[in-house]
């Protein structure tokens, strides 16, 4: 099976831009998870889809949001960016929720 | 809100060495365990997982973990690293419960020495 595909890989951005990140999961995963990984903070869950439902959400601003589409893809978007907004995202899928999560090699965001 | 502990931040040891890196979490329920090993330029991958059962689980590339639950540690451990053991480990924590919210503690870099 073909792993977690995140796009695109990197993105440089300014202040105020938004973006918007896309994940595949695994073929017959059906929850996918999304996390911000910082030096500073670590990694941080900003959300997780199962069945085109939002189940739960970290503690990060309402700039960060996010869909899930009927075939499980993926995607968050990130408005009104910020200097601290840089960092690398990472997708998770796994078939059900609780179980093991499978990562995605992350988009890396620079914001200038 | 679930924690996730790892002390030791920076570990540095030599081939053939034990390495053995902690982690303890603050959850008063049920949780499901796991570390995970991030390899230099690749993406986070699974070590081993620890649901229910035996506490001392096995994982790959000869890494095992034991869940105490008396402590809330689950701290992972290899007899001899080698040098292709140089990474970045996360433990993280969840709960069982429906939820796929996974908390990380802040990882353990390990650089072993040939």
């Amino acid at each position: 099976k073909a792993g977690v595909t995140q796009t695109p890989r990197y993105l440089i951005k300014t202040r105020g831009q938004q973006v918007t990140l896309s994940c595949s999961p695994i073929s017959g995963h059906r929850s996918v998870s999304w996390y911000q990984q910082t030096p500073g903070q670590g990694l941080q869950f900003l959300f997780e889809y199962f069945s085109e439902t939002q189940r739960n959400k970290g503690n990060f601003p309402g700039r960060f949001s996010g869909r899930q589409f009927s075939n499980s893809r993926s995607e968050m978007n990130v408005s009104t960016l910020e200097l601290g907004d840089s960092a690398l995202y990472l997708c998770a899928s796994s078939p059900r929720q609780g179980d093991e999560q499978f990562f995605g090699p992350g988009t890396r965001l620079t914001v200038l | 809100a679930q924690s996730v502990s790892q002390h030791n931040h920076h570990v540095i040891l030599s081939e053939a060495a034990s390495l053995e890196l902690g982690c303890n979490y603050s959850y008063g329920g049920t949780v499901n365990l796991f570390w995970y090993v991030q390899y230099p330029g690749q993406h986070l991958q699974l070590l081993l997982k620890y649901f229910s059962g035996d506490p001392l689980v096995k994982g790959i590339k000869g890494f095992e973990a034991e869940f105490i639950k008396s402590k809330f540690s689950f701290n992972l451990r290899k007899p001899s690293v080698q040098w292709s053991d140089t990474a970045e480990y996360f433990c993280a924590v969840n709960a069982p419960n429906g939820n796929n919210r996974l908390a990380f503690g802040k990882g353990n870099q390990v650089v072993v020495i040939p």
